[in-house]
Parts: structure tokens; C-alpha cells; sequence
């Protein structure tokens, strides 16, 4: 079956770094999405991994391994408007998405 | 990046009355566009993927004929939910790609249905 597992909630203070991770089970696997999605919002692209390493672009950076079926979102200097939550996604291949059900991050001040 | 407008941003309706759901990419032509809904603390799920001038693709498990898909342009699919009951509440969200099928992904605002 396909399976996409990422931690419910995370809480972090502010300034400070958060990761996120996602693990998966897909069939097929043509590349992982993140996304942002504020409460009562649509959800905002945030990252595209399809091969292995680290991506970074400004304070976010998406990582992936295909061989562990493993990904992360590293959050450097958090704000108070990264609260949100963080949704992980495969794209199968049949080109589907599969989502997860997301990671709900709380920043503290 | 690429804008996806939704309209209306929030409908309430009584039982029993249809709803339409309008989604339109503002800047790009959008070749595909997917229908989502989302339940409270819920993941996105998939309702239908609608290519311009065809029939809608269904997932496993929703009415073709309660979940009318309309894909008639580039820029516009309509989503109509016929004979709206109160489990149709939902927050439904369409999302548009204007290329292949590694092509992002960009999402509209969402539509906060709520049937009485």
C-alpha cells in the first residue's frame, strides 16, 4: 500500500531551528513535495526533491533519501508566522500525489 | 509564482440546494486542474483531476453524478456539488498545473462550504 507517516504537531520557539520529518511508502516514486498551509488557507509550495541531497532556499531546506524512504524540512531562524501546518507529498508513478496528513508547527515566543 | 483564484471563498446553503465552485488560474494556462476537500486536522484528498476539454477522473469513492466537474478552458473549472447535504461540508480546494505532470502544483485560496 502507499503510506506517508509524519509527526502529528511540533512545537518550537522562536529563532530557533525545526525539522520535520516524513517517511514513505509509495508505488512508484517521480519526486516529494512540501507544502505550507496556514489554518482555513490552501496549501503553498514550498520545496520539489527528486533526487537525493539537500535543497535550501532561504531559511527552508528540503532533504530527501529515496533509498530510506526519508525526507525532512529544516526551518532555520523561526518566525512566528511559520506557524502552520506542513504537509509532505509523493507523486507515484502514476504522476499522483499522495498526501500526507500534514505536521501541525507551533512557534513559541 | 502562479495564481489560482477560487470563488466563492466561503458559501453557506440550505439541504438539498446545489452549490458551484469556480476555480480559475489568473496567469498561466492550466492544462490540468484537481479537485481537493479537506476535512478538520485532515490530509488533502483527492476528489477528481479534470483536463481541459475531457472528462473528469474520479477517485475511488466519489459520485460523478453528485460532484459535477466542469473543465471547459484553459483558465476555468467549475466544481458543482448537486444536492448538497450536511457531510458535504467540507473545505473544498482546487489546485492547477500548467505543463507536463512534474509540474507544480499551485493551489487556490479554498471554498469553506457549509450546508445546513
Amino acid at each position: 500500500g502507499q503510506n506517508i507517516d509524519q509527526p502529528t504537531e511540533m512545537t518550537a520557539t522562536e529563532g530557533a531551528i525545526v525539522q520535520i520529518n516524513c517517511t514513505y511508502q509509495t508505488s512508484g516514486f517521480n519526486g516529494l513535495f512540501w507544502y505550507q498551509q496556514h489554518a482555513g488557507e490552501a496549501p503553498t509550495f514550498l520545496s520539489y526533491n527528486v533526487l537525493d541531497g539537500l535543497e535550501e532556499k532561504g531559511r527552508f531546506s528540503s532533504f530527501l533519501s529515496r533509498s530510506k524512504g526519508y525526507s525532512y524540512l529544516l526551518l532555520k531562524e523561526l518566525q512566528m508566522k511559520d506557524s502552520a501546518s506542513y504537509l509532505c507529498a509523493t507523486m507515484d508513478s502514476n504522476y499522483q500525489l499522495i498526501w500526507g496528513a500534514g505536521t501541525k508547527l507551533i512557534i513559541k515566543p | 509564482g502562479a495564481v489560482v483564484s477560487q470563488h466563492p471563498s466561503r458559501v453557506i446553503c440550505k439541504s438539498g440546494t446545489s452549490v458551484k465552485i469556480e476555480c480559475r488560474s489568473l496567469d498561466f494556462q492550466a492544462t490540468t486542474m484537481f479537485w481537493y476537500r479537506q476535512f478538520p486536522k485532515q490530509s488533502l484528498m483527492l476528489m477528481a483531476t479534470s483536463n481541459e476539454g475531457s472528462k473528469a477522473t474520479y477517485e475511488q469513492g466519489v459520485e460523478k453524478d453528485k460532484f459535477l466537474i466542469n473543465h471547459a478552458s484553459l483558465t476555468l473549472s467549475t466544481l458543482t456539488v448537486t444536492s448538497a447535504h450536511p457531510e458535504d461540508s467540507s473545505f473544498y480546494i482546487c489546485s492547477a498545473r500548467s505543463g507536463g505532470v512534474l509540474e507544480t502544483q499551485y493551489f487556490g485560496p479554498g471554498t469553506r462550504l457549509l450546508v445546513l
